[in-house]
């Protein structure tokens, strides 16, 4: 079982629908956890970033994190075409340098007009 | 633009040869990351540097090998390159070890031929 996993569609959508992009994963030992949005033939960019469980709002787009579960989501409200890309989501153990950020392999999301 | 720079954003080589990826990171940075991402394993970390030292080594393969200058500039050495190193290969850099975010580079793509 691969430390996280990230379903990887292809998930299309239309213009104003709330999506949801969900990660499990198997380190209880994981703490931080982040979503990246990469467009294509770019890097990764941040979008999101929560300590522990519990819920972060910035915009059209919510993080939720239950430990318990170990399950994190990202839903983006009112979707717009350009939110059509991958999401990553990402999660460390640790605040240490030691501690590298492991992926998911990436939900591709496309929002149509 | 996330102010990492990573030359070639493009190469083609053959089998059996060796490549060199640069990254330059973002004013400030101390630390820099090598990623690998191809679609059947998404983004693998393989190996941090802090200000000149190694700080953590994910799945790289001996094959490869990274350093870090003084001037902070960092080199991914790939060598015996095989079919299966075709890929897109990431740096990103953080300001310190601990940092959540990791500002990306817009990747080298590696055809190995």
């Amino acid at each position: 079982q691969k430390e996280v996993e990230q379903d990887p569609g292809p998930l299309s959508v239309p213009e104003g629908a709330i999506v949801s992009l969900n990660c499990t994963y198997s380190n209880s030992a994981f703490q931080y956890f982040m979503w990246y949005r990469q467009y294509s033939r770019k890097g990764p960019e941040l979008l999101m970033y929560t300590y522990s469980s519990g819920n972060k709002e910035d915009g059209r787009f919510t993080a939720q994190v239950d430990k318990s579960s170990k399950y994190i989501s990202l839903f983006i409200r009112d979707s717009q075409p350009s939110d059509s890309a991958t999401y990553l989501c990402a999660m460390r153990a640790g605040n240490s340098g030691n501690t590298p950020l492991v992926f998911g392999k990436g939900t591709r999301l496309s929002v149509i007009a | 633009d996330s102010g990492v720079t990573q030359t070639p954003k493009h190469l083609i080589t053959a089998t059996g040869q060796r490549v060199t990826l640069r990254c330059s990171p973002r004013s400030g940075d101390l630390s820099v990351y090598w990623y690998q991402q191809s679609l059947d394993q998404g983004l693998q970390f393989l190996i941090q540097y802090y200000n000149g030292e190694e700080r953590a080594k994910g799945n790289i393969l001996e094959r490869f090998s990274a350093q870090q200058f003084p001037d902070l500039h960092s080199e991914l050495n790939l060598s015996s390159l095989e079919l299966g190193d075709s890929a897109l290969y990431f740096c990103a850099s953080s300001v310190a070890t601990s940092s959540g975010e990791l500002f990306f580079g817009e990747g080298s793509r590696l055809t190995v031929l």
